[in-house]
C-alpha cells in the first residue's frame, strides 16, 4: 500500500516553456504533500508543501510565481515550472503520507527535468 | 539551528555489517527515518524510530537513543545493491522533516 505515482519521468524542454509535473496517491488520501528538489550528488531540498484546497507554503528562496502548484484533490497535486531556463534542470521529487503524523513519507519515482 | 549529521560516504565489504551513524539536534523530536536513495531513483522508506531502541527488519535495524540524539541504521549481510545513499530524517517538533545529507555506501566484493 501507500503508492505514490509521479509523472512524467523524464522530460526535455525548451528553455522559456512551462512544464507540468503531476503526483498521484494511488492508495490513499494526502492531505498534504511535499515537493522536493535534488541536485546531483546532493540531498532533498524541500521546496514546497501542497495543501489540499488551500495555498502551498514554500520554502525561503523558493519563487512561489515560478513553481506553481496546485493540491486541487486529496489524491492531486500539480508542480508547474514555469518559463523554465537551464538552471531549473533537476530531478523533483514528490512525496506523500496517509493522513497519520507516524505515517512514514511515500515518495513518486521522480522526475528528471532537463531545460535546454 | 536545525541540524542533521551523516558521514558523507563509507565503504564496507559484500557480506559484511555496516552501521550508519545519524546525529541530530531538532527543535523537538516526533519521530527519525531512514531511507534508502539508489542514484537517479527517488528515496524508499526503510524505518521509523519514535521510541528508544532497536527496530528490527530483516538485514536492515535501526536504533534511536533520543537522550543522545543519535540514532545508527545497520546493514547486514551487505549485498552489492545494498550500495546506495542513506538518508536520515527527523519530525520537529512541527511536524517537519528535517533531513541530512545522506551517507553514500559503497560496497565492493
Amino acid at each position: 500500500g501507500a503508492v505514490v505515482s509521479q509523472h512524467p519521468s523524464r522530460v526535455i524542454c525548451k528553455s522559456g516553456t512551462s512544464v507540468k509535473i503531476e503526483c498521484r496517491s494511488l492508495d490513499f488520501q494526502a492531505t498534504t504533500m511535499f515537493w522536493y528538489r535534488q541536485f546531483p550528488k546532493q540531498s532533498l531540498m524541500l521546496m514546497a508543501t501542497s495543501n489540499e484546497g488551500s495555498k502551498a507554503t514554500y520554502e525561503q528562496g523558493v519563487e512561489k510565481d515560478k513553481f506553481l502548484i496546485n493540491h486541487a484533490s486529496l489524491t492531486l497535486s500539480t508542480l508547474t515550472v514555469t518559463s523554465a531556463h537551464p538552471e531549473d534542470s533537476s530531478f523533483y521529487i514528490c512525496s506523500a503520507r496517509p493522513d497519520r503524523v507516524s505515517s512514514p513519507l511515500h515518495f513518486g519515482n521522480g522526475t528528471r527535468l532537463t531545460v535546454t | 539551528g536545525q541540524n542533521i549529521d551523516q558521514p558523507t560516504e563509507m565503504t564496507a565489504t559484500e557480506g559484511a555489517i555496516v552501521q550508519i551513524n545519524c546525529t541530530y539536534q531538532t527543535s523537538g523530536f516526533n519521530g527519525l527515518f531512514w531511507y534508502q536513495q539508489h542514484a537517479g531513483e527517488a528515496p524508499t522508506f526503510l524505518s521509523y524510530n519514535v521510541l528508544d531502541g532497536l527496530e528490527e527488519k530483516g538485514r536492515f535495524s535501526s536504533f534511536l537513543s533520543r537522550s543522545k540524539g543519535y540514532s545508527y541504521l545497520l546493514l547486514k549481510e551487505l549485498q552489492m545493491k545494498d550500495s546506495a545513499s542513506y538518508l536520515c530524517a527527523v519530525k520537529d517538533s512541527n511536524y517537519q522533516l528535517i533531513w541530512g545529507a545522506g551517507t553514500k555506501l559503497i560496497i565492493k566484493p
